[in-house]
């Protein structure tokens, strides 16, 4: 799987774009690019995930690089309760490797008022 | 939210005992894993099930054992508790329709406490 590098930590205001970059300059052809975050000390949850083309949901929207060297995670609204560590990972969707999502530090993201 | 329910959800037992902790899904998803999570180190694959009776070790796995005997229920046993095994354990899920870059789903987690 990918190694994924994340700035430690990041601070946005309510109710501005929130922009969390990721670099996956390893990433192979058939990895993804999974987006999760930990609030407090609950499960982490998944946001969004990606192969080559953007991605949106109800959550977020995931920009992917041409190259796919990087993406960045985008919370177009931020609110207080998006407050958390979020986690940028590069995974192989084939083969056995079902079981293994590695997860590194994340990014620590504090909205304030 | 996923179906996932975690039990116990915090349990404090002592040095030697065993312990056995419950994860249960009613998403009838075939996949399902145990992560500990520690201050310094994130979530580490523990075991994880790719169907019933079918298991497979993670990176961080002795100590450990697994058993899924229907769909819904994967439990993850410690034999003989160890302080080291204090920690956070998260179970996840995840479905295959679709492909297998289904995303996991995580439960609440159980907080385990070994003194």
């Amino acid at each position: 799987d990918a190694k994924t590098t994340q700035p430690p930590s990041m601070d946005c205001a309510e109710g501005r774009a929130a922009n969390l970059p990721c670099n996956h300059s390893t990433i192979s052809g058939n990895e993804y690019v999974y987006w999760y975050r930990q609030i407090h000390s609950q499960g982490p949850q998944y946001i969004i995930h990606g192969l080559k083309n953007n991605e949106t949901n109800e959550m977020a929207s995931l920009i992917i690089t041409e190259d796919r060297k990087s993406s960045t995670l985008i919370l177009p609204h931020a609110t207080l309760r998006d407050t958390a560590v979020y986690y940028c990972i590069g995974r192989n969707a084939g083969g056995t490797s079902y079981g293994k999502l590695t997860f590194g530090q994340g990014t620590i993201l504090t909205v304030h008022p | 939210d996923a179906g996932i329910t975690q039990s116990p959800r915090h349990k404090v037992t002592e040095t030697g005992t065993p312990v056995t902790l419950r994860c249960h899904q009613t998403e009838n998803h075939r996949y399902m894993y145990w992560y500990r999570q520690d201050p310094g180190h994130g979530l580490r694959l523990i075991h994880y099930s790719y169907g019933v009776k079918d298991t497979d070790k993670g990176e961080v796995s002795d100590g450990y054992s697994v058993s899924r005997s229907k769909t819904e229920d994967f439990l993850l046993t410690l034999e003989s508790a160890t302080s080291s095994q204090t920690s956070v354990y998260f179970c996840a899920i995840s479905g295959s329709g679709g492909g297998s870059n289904q995303p996991q789903h995580f439960g609440d987690g159980t907080r385990l406490s070994i003194l």
